[in-house]
């Protein structure tokens, strides 16, 4: 997890765009991913990007990949309530593509 | 099922005891991980199958730690001997191939008293 960082947490309103930020250290990164965590459920994939994109857009899903400073968003468009949950930034490199490297986690509130 | 099945959702067990961890994957996906993870942190991964070859086990913290996968679907997790540090999620994910997405399932939240 060390090298893929998070900001720990982000409190938005309902119905505003939220952007969940992540860093990540290694420049072989294949593909990097967003998971999102819901109290006793298990880790939904919300989206990927392959390390050679830019943007990837999925309905209200917007991933943003900025190669040079090594830095991933999710933009959330419109947040509902039940987009609260703790979000995952996780990334593959290529010497081991199989081993997904986790971030800490941003726990997203919404609030009414 | 249509998802990743991990049973039991929870074990409770005193210290000393083995532990048996079990994971049914999507069906048709030949690959297989196994993750930990504490409380506060993301997964960090123990091991991984494809079909029934144990490609990586690395990530296992020491020698009470094994997993198998013996006809290239259910897998099974062990611990032997567990010790109160052993207290954690263990997540387990399936996908197509190595390197495809991977996607888990509910999770075991195992807890040595």
């Amino acid at each position: 997890g060390e090298d893929v960082e998070q900001s720990l947490f982000l409190s938005v309103r309902e119905g505003d765009s939220s952007v969940i930020n992540c860093t990540y250290t290694d420049s072989s990164s294949t593909y990097l991913y967003w998971y999102k965590q819901e109290p006793g459920a298990g880790l939904q994939l919300l989206t990927y990007i392959f390390s050679n994109m830019d943007m990837k857009q999925d309905q209200r899903l917007t991933v943003l990949l900025n190669k040079k400073d090594k830095h991933l968003s999710l933009r959330i468009a419109d947040t509902q309530t039940g987009d609260s949950a703790i979000y995952f930034c996780a990334e593959t490199l290529r010497s081991n593509d199989y081993k997904l490297s986790f971030g800490a986690g941003t726990t997203v509130t919404v609030r009414a | 099922g249509a998802g990743v099945s991990q049973s039991p959702r929870y074990k409770v067990t005193k210290r000393g005891q083995d532990v048996a961890l079990r994971c049914d994957p999507i069906s048709g996906h030949v690959s297989l991980y196994w993750y930990r993870q504490a409380l506060g942190q993301g997964p960090e991964f123990l091991t991984y199958f494809n079909y029934e070859a144990q490609q990586d086990k690395s990530g296992l913290p020491n020698d009470r730690f094994s997993a198998e996968r013996p006809e290239g679907s259910i897998s099974t997790l062990t611990i032997q001997r567990t010790e109160q540090r052993d207290s954690a999620m263990y997540r387990c994910a399936s996908s197509g191939q190595g390197g495809q997405p991977q996607h888990f399932g509910d999770g075991t939240r195992l807890s040595i008293l």
